[in-house]
């Protein structure tokens, strides 16, 4: 089963607006993290925060994690065009020797020049 | 420059004929994986490897096989490829499993 589950699946939007994604999880995690991945290629990691963490922000993103929900919300503010691509999110767990990071479906973003 | 390679960037082969995609860091990382992506389901987990001659099976290990001989190598082999492997692969690596991931380019694979 999907451990990561972003909502929507897809969002359009246009340049300027703020676009929010949702990802929900299942089991405890040690940290979240979201990528963003143009058309096909490889992902490149956008933030990570950690589970004792609530919010945390870099440049337009601002990222939220509310671990009793199981939950974590990207904020892109003031969305531009390059802003068009997939985002991911990945929960990390660690227990012991064992180690599983699992991503989700993703969101797909259109912004709208 | 930081990075992780892999090749080759896409692949078409036949039915039961074995192939290996190679993935190299050049960032000293210990935890390498691989992940393929299909429509629909996001990114799988095949294996990962926490460190040399350590791996382990991710959720999609069936049909695959992985090696960790050296710190900077984790190839993935496929030994009899069947058409449902054909997928986008991608692998990755990090200083710890539960760090930031840095991603290879992928790899296009058919299988027909």
């Amino acid at each position: 089963s999907q451990q990561g589950e972003e909502d929507p699946q897809a969002l359009s939007i246009q340049e300027g607006e703020n676009a929010t994604m949702n990802c929900s999880y299942k089991t405890s995690i040690n940290n979240l993290q979201w990528y963003r991945q143009n058309s096909g290629r490889g992902l490149v990691h956008l933030i990570l925060i950690r589970s004792n963490e609530r919010e945390k922000h870099s440049g337009r993103l601002r990222v939220t994690l509310d671990t009793s929900k199981k939950s974590s919300s990207l904020l892109i503010t003031a969305s531009r065009a390059a802003d068009t691509a997939s985002y991911f999110c990945a929960t990390v767990l660690i227990s012991g020797g064992y180690q599983k990071v699992t991503f989700g479906i993703g969101t797909k973003l259109q912004v709208i020049p | 420059e930081a990075q992780v390679t892999q090749n080759p960037r896409y692949l078409i082969t036949v039915t039961g004929k074995k192939l290996t995609v190679t993935c190299s860091q050049n960032m000293n990382h210990e935890y390498m994986s691989w992940y393929r992506q299909d429509p629909g389901l996001g990114l799988r987990q095949i294996y990962y490897s926490m460190n040399v001659e350590v791996t382990d099976k991710g959720d999609v290990p069936e049909g695959y096989k992985v090696s960790r001989k050296e710190k900077r190598n984790f190839p993935l082999i496929l030994e009899s490829p069947s058409p449902n492997q054909t997928s986008l692969y991608f692998c990755a690596s990090s200083f710890g499993g539960r760090e930031k991931l840095f991603f290879g380019s992928g790899t296009q694979l058919s299988v027909l």
